[in-house]
């Protein structure tokens, strides 16, 4: 009850293109969906956060988009670059209750062709 | 958000020896936790640390083999013991206040021979 899935496994897409990554959680107390980019050789830096009281939430080229009903919650990364090359891992934690630790999901390696 | 450094970044020890890896922030927190992240694999929480008492362990993980102080609210260590290349792995610290989110520290990149 405590997993977060996260799909696809890796990702190639086009320079220009969307990319979509998914994660589906199962412990319906989760109140907070971070999503983290990592580097190679560094550690993961906060992307974009959504709690659920909002089913979207926007920051520049990275929208979260969430659905409570199903318990699942994406990335979409618009007018994606070969910068955004790396691995992103969605989470997910009880911040109220547990002192907000993080349920990582598996990650997702991300690959923007040129 | 908060400037977290971990020492030593990367380190190469022999199997049965200990590394202790320091985790520093540049403003008080109210969480500091660690992580594991083994090769090309996602991040697995090994415990909380709490300022001024015992660490909070996850399921799997046991004091014995990583002990874990804070002496105050800016610094924390790990000590991975008795090392084994099993543990080689990235330990990430990562600190946040209650109820916002979590910011992680560089890493430090374990290989144990």
């Amino acid at each position: 009850q405590q997993q977060v899935k996260q799909s696809p496994q890796s990702l190639i897409v086009q320079k220009g293109g969307i990319s979509i990554i998914n994660c589906a959680y199962e412990n319906t107390a989760f109140d907070y969906f971070p999503w983290y980019q990592q580097f190679p050789g560094k550690g993961p830096a906060l992307l974009i956060a959504i709690r659920p009281d909002v089913s979207e939430k926007k920051e520049g080229r990275f929208t979260i988009s969430f659905n409570k009903s199903a318990k699942q919650f994406s990335l979409h990364i618009m007018d994606s670059q070969p910068g955004d090359s790396a691995t992103y891992f969605c989470a997910a934690s009880r911040s109220y209750n547990q002192g907000g630790k993080l349920i990582f999901g598996q990650g997702t390696e991300l690959s923007v062709k040129p | 958000s908060a400037v977290i450094s971990q020492k030593p970044s990367r380190d190469i020890c022999q199997r049965g020896t200990s590394l202790t890896i320091q985790c520093q922030v540049d403003s008080q927190v109210t969480m500091m936790f660690w992580y594991r992240q083994q090769p090309g694999q996602s991040l697995t929480l090994i415990a909380t640390a709490n300022q001024g008492s015992e660490a909070t362990y996850e399921s799997g993980f046991v004091i014995d083999k990583f002990p874990i102080s804070r002496p105050n609210l800016t610094f924390s260590t790990l000590t991975v013991s008795n090392m084994s290349p099993e543990d080689s792995s990235i330990y990430l610290c990562s600190v946040g206040q209650l109820q916002e989110t979590q910011y992680f520290g560089p890493g430090t990149r374990l290989l144990v021979l």
